[in-house]
């Protein structure tokens, strides 16, 4: 049984261009968090996506967007990338909302470093 | 919204002494309550979760306490040992599941 997948692991990218990160949630699970965590901080919740539509959202600009296909999988994407987007990008999978409140697991990351 | 705490920062103990590791939380409606633990270049895993119709929780060293009166609870590990040595993050989330809040962090060095 896979676990939380995420892709890259590791990217680098300059200031103003956009990036997609990727998220493959675990197997049964349906909703998918993504979370930004800057260095010695912890996981600041970005959006959440459940039935392909985006169902809360951080204190997050509208740069950060998202996407659900139909196989529960998700995407990030960031456009005009600035220094501070420099983070440790999470992905956490979990039951749908509305059932009693289940484990999030996580994905081992996407690491973002803006130049 | 929802507004969680940790303290401390940063903990150091000897092998074999006990951690323990405060939250509080702002938002009464809060309900689930987990403990993540999170290795360098890691992901964070979760160690163990709380309930608020529970008072406390028990899992070999680890147990988490839960004040819902004072909106508090605390990750206790015992007999510490040098792989304990991560970041422990504490979490909250009202009623419905996630998005979970989370805590700063604290630093925990098990000193052999």
């Amino acid at each position: 049984d896979a676990g939380v997948t995420q892709s890259p692991t590791h990217l680098i990218k300059t200031r103003g261009q956009q990036v997609t990160l990727r998220c493959s949630p675990k197997s049964g699970h349906d909703t998918v968090s993504w979370y930004q965590q800057a260095l010695g901080q912890g996981p600041q919740f970005i959006f959440q996506y459940y039935e392909e539509e985006e169902r809360q959202r951080g204190n997050f600009p509208d740069r950060f967007s998202g996407h659900q296909f139909p196989n529960y999988s998700s995407e990030l994407n960031v456009n005009a990338l600035l220094l501070g987007d420099s983070a440790l990008y999470l992905c956490a999978s979990s039951l749908s909302p509305g059932k009693m409140n289940t484990e999030a697991f996580f994905g081992q990351g996407t690491r973002l470093t803006v130049v | 919204g929802e507004n969680v705490e940790q303290h401390p920062s940063t903990l150091s103990v000897q092998e074999g002494d006990s951690a323990v590791i405060k939250c509080t939380y702002s938002d009464s409606a809060s309900n689930y309550f987990p403990w993540y633990k999170q290795e360098l270049g890691k992901r964070p895993q979760l160690i163990i979760d709380i309930r608020s119709n529970v008072g406390e929780k028990k899992d070999q060293r680890i147990a988490v306490t839960l004040n819902k009166t004072a909106k508090h609870f605390s990750l206790h590990i015992t007999e510490t040992q040098p792989e304990d040595s991560a970041v422990y993050f504490c979490a909250a989330t009202p009623s419905g599941n996630t998005p979970l809040v989370f805590g700063k962090g604290t630093r925990l060095s098990v000193i052999a």
